[in-house]
């Protein structure tokens, strides 16, 4: 069976500072990727997605980026965080790239202080 | 522009009362809706996919139907364990967009 797991599941930041968010899929080859931010009271707001390895689409413009330096891996990184960064990031894969069936993580709690 | 609306925001039930959620969609070519469960401080969960009006999908005491304007999640004589934020979401030819979810409590 295919399971997702994402790390750190909890972590505070002071503004400035680097984040690295990892995600890996296991049980599956060539998986769709994704990285989603929920803010609180708020849809889930895409923010990348990936069909293979290496390529990326970015969704928002913004201070984060992410990479897929393995079929099974994305990672979400920033160089300087915001405080506007703050909230819980999704990471969810897919078989098909046109479904809305999705597998999340367990998420990610960022707070930027 | 896709948009997803779900009513209401908040529904509180006691034990064993049925009720239903609604899920209104304007999405050009519509290529499936979805509902997802999400417990607090927990990632969603795949519930159903629905296609074409008249689909019905059924799990447990769930049961999620489709027209062609909106959709609705049946619940049928909830327990405890019920209690989560149900999210739908669509998919139309550009992209998949969520709504802002339901939040259910169920009091024993």
């Amino acid at each position: 069976s295919q399971t997702i797991h994402q790390w750190p599941a909890t972590l505070v930041q002071p503004v400035g500072s680097p984040l690295s968010l990892e995600c890996t899929v296991e049980g599956t080859s060539n998986p769709n990727l994704y990285w989603y931010r929920q803010a609180a009271g708020r849809g889930l707001q895409l923010l990348f997605y990936s069909v293979g390895i290496g390529q990326i689409s970015s969704e928002v413009p913004q201070n984060l980026s992410a990479s897929r330096p393995q079929d099974r891996q994305f990672i979400l990184s920033s160089k300087k965080l915001l405080l506007s960064d703050s909230g819980f990031y999704l990471c969810a894969w897919s078989r098909d790239f046109y479904t809305g069936e999705l597998f999340f993580g367990e998420g990610s709690r960022l707070t930027v202080l | 522009e896709d948009q997803v609306t779900q009513s209401p925001e908040a529904l509180r039930l006691q034990e064993g009362e049925s009720s239903s959620l609604n899920c209104s969609y304007t999405v050009s070519g519509l290529r499936g809706l979805f509902w997802y469960r999400q417990d607090p401080g927990k990632g969603p969960e795949f519930l159903f996919t629905l296609y074409s009006a008249g689909e019905e999908k059924e799990k447990e005491r769930l049961k999620a139907t489709l027209t062609k304007k909106e959709s609705f999640l049946h619940i049928t004589a909830p327990k405890p364990e019920d209690s989560a934020t149900y999210l739908c979401a669509v998919r139309g030819a550009q992209k998949l967009v969520f709504g802002q979810g339901t939040r259910l409590t169920i009091n024993p």
